[in-house]
C-alpha cells in the first residue's frame, strides 16, 4: 500500500529563514502529488501539485516542491518565512491507477515561524 | 466561484445516534469525497463518489456511507455513533473526470460525540 512520511512533526524557523518540509512517499510508480496547507480551524488548501510535467513545482504563496524519484521525496520549501506562514503542512499522494480521487496524507508538519 | 460548503459545521451528538453531514461541491465538480481528521489518525479516507456512484472506499466499518445526489450534492452518514468518531469531517470536490485529480476542500464539519 502506498504511503507518505513526513519527517518532523513539528519546525520551527525565524521570519526571513529558509523553510523546508520534508516528504518521502513510498510507491514503485511514482504518484501524483501534493501540498495541502491547514490553518487553525479551516480545511485544507491546495499549496502545489506535482504531475510529471515538471520536478520543480511553483505554488502558491511563494512554496514550491521539488520531486525526485531517485529519493522519493517531494519536499516543500520557501525562501523566506513569514508570520503568516505559521500553519500544519500535509503532504499527499494520489496513486496513478485506480485510484481516482483518493489521497493518503501524511501525519503533517506544524510549521512555527518566530519573530 | 463559490468554493466548497459544508454544513453543519458544528454537530454534538449523543452515542447510539445517527447524524448526516451535507457537502455542496464547486459547481461544476462531479466528484465528492470525505475525510475524517482526527489527533490520533491523522487524515483519513473515507469514500469517493463520482456521478451519483461510489468510485472508491476507504477502510472504515458499514456504520459509516454515503451518498451523492444528482446535482453533485453528497452527504454522509454515521449511524450508532461512538466516541471515537469524534473528528473534523472534510469534504473535496474535483472535476473528477480526468487525473491529476486536484481536489478543493470544505471548511469541514466537526462532529462531537458525547
Amino acid at each position: 500500500a502506498q504511503s507518505v512520511t513526513q519527517l518532523g512533526s513539528h519546525v520551527s524557523v525565524s521570519e526571513g529563514a529558509l523553510v523546508l518540509l520534508r516528504c518521502n512517499y513510498s510507491s514503485s510508480v511514482p504518484p501524483y502529488l501534493f501540498w495541502y496547507v491547514q490553518y487553525p480551524n479551516q480545511g485544507l488548501q491546495l499549496l502545489l501539485k506535482y504531475t510529471s510535467a515538471a520536478t520543480l513545482v511553483k505554488g502558491i504563496n511563494g512554496f514550491e516542491a521539488e520531486f525526485k524519484k531517485s529519493e522519493t521525496s517531494f519536499h516543500l520549501t520557501k525562501p523566506s518565512a513569514h508570520m503568516s506562514d505559521a500553519a500544519e503542512y500535509f503532504c499527499a499522494v494520489n496513486p496513478v491507477s485506480g485510484g481516482y480521487n483518493k489521497l493518503i496524507f501524511g501525519a503533517g508538519t506544524r510549521l512555527a515561524v518566530h519573530p | 466561484k463559490a468554493g466548497v460548503t459544508q454544513t453543519p459545521r458544528y454537530l454534538i451528538k449523543t452515542r447510539g445516534q445517527q447524524v448526516t453531514l451535507s457537502c455542496s461541491p464547486i459547481s461544476g465538480h462531479r466528484s465528492v469525497s470525505w475525510y475524517q481528521q482526527t489527533p490520533g489518525q491523522g487524515l483519513q479516507f473515507l469514500f469517493e463518489y463520482f456521478s451519483e456512484t461510489q468510485r472508491n472506499k476507504g477502510n472504515f466499518p458499514g456504520r459509516f456511507s454515503g451518498r451523492q445526489f444528482s446535482n453533485s450534492r453528497s452527504e454522509m452518514n454515521v449511524s450508532t455513533l461512538e466516541l471515537g468518531d469524534s473528528a473534523l469531517y472534510l469534504c473535496a470536490s474535483s472535476l473528477g473526470a480526468q487525473a491529476p485529480y486536484e481536489q478543493y476542500f470544505g471548511p469541514g464539519t466537526r462532529l462531537t460525540v458525547t
